[in-house]
């Protein structure tokens, strides 16, 4: 079956350190995958989307990597900020139920301690 | 600005009663969207359109109804047949279908009391 990971557990680091999340998938074959920041009771927030022929993708503190044979995305925040507390979603496009659509998983929430 | 709004930011529904949760943009995207979101679970597609007067069913479409008779406004009516009803919806758009990213509002809470 298809299926989008991400670790339903909390990951709680301390602010300087880099964060790292994961984003796995089973059966699809995307052309791409994004990433997006809930905050609580608000709508997600586009970050970075990276293609298939990228490995790696950078804006300012966040790297996203992209590993086709690993079928994985790993989301880095370095030098984390109490500010970057929040849920970050992984989404990818497949085509499921007959048509082409962005796929999301759960999220992550993530929660930088001063 | 350009963006998303969505109304009302809370609603409470009895049971048996349809309500209708407001969607408009103002970025002139041809796409929108509609995903409802539970605790644990990813974001589900519940109806998207392309383009104006046109809409498709997405993966829980049941229980639920669409119009997009402007370009601006895609608004969702939760039908008293949608069985479990309370949750967060979302609405988004983007410049075309099943390209690039998605802008969100800031969801409507539903609680059917």
């Amino acid at each position: 079956s298809q299926k989008i990971e991400q670790n339903s557990e909390a990951l709680n680091i301390q602010e300087g350190k880099t964060a790292t999340l994961t984003c796995n998938y089973t059966n699809y074959s995307p052309a791409y995958l994004q990433w997006y920041r809930q905050d609580p009771g608000r709508g997600p927030v586009f970050l970075l989307l990276i293609r298939e022929n990228e490995k790696e993708k950078r804006k300012e503190r966040l790297k996203v990597t992209f590993d086709t044979t690993l079928k994985q995305s790993l989301f880095h925040i370095t030098a984390s900020q109490p500010a970057d507390s929040a849920t970050y979603l992984c989404a990818l496009d497949g085509f499921s139920g007959g048509y082409n659509k962005l796929i999301f998983g759960a999220g992550t929430r993530l929660a930088v301690h001063p | 600005d350009g963006g998303i709004t969505q109304s009302p930011k809370y609603l409470f529904r009895k049971e048996g009663q349809n309500v209708t949760l407001s969607c408009e943009q103002n970025l002139n995207h041809d796409a929108m969207y509609w995903y409802r979101q539970d605790p644990g679970q990813g974001l589900r597609l519940i109806y998207y359109s392309q383009i104006v007067n046109d809409f498709q069913k997405g993966d829980i479409a049941e229980g639920y109804s669409v119009s997009r008779e402007k370009k601006e406004s895609f608004p969702l009516t939760v039908t008293s047949a949608q069985k479990n009803p309370t949750a967060f919806y979302l609405c988004a758009s983007s410049r075309a279908h099943d390209t690039g990213e998605l802008f969100f509002g800031e969801g409507s809470r539903l609680t059917v009391l």
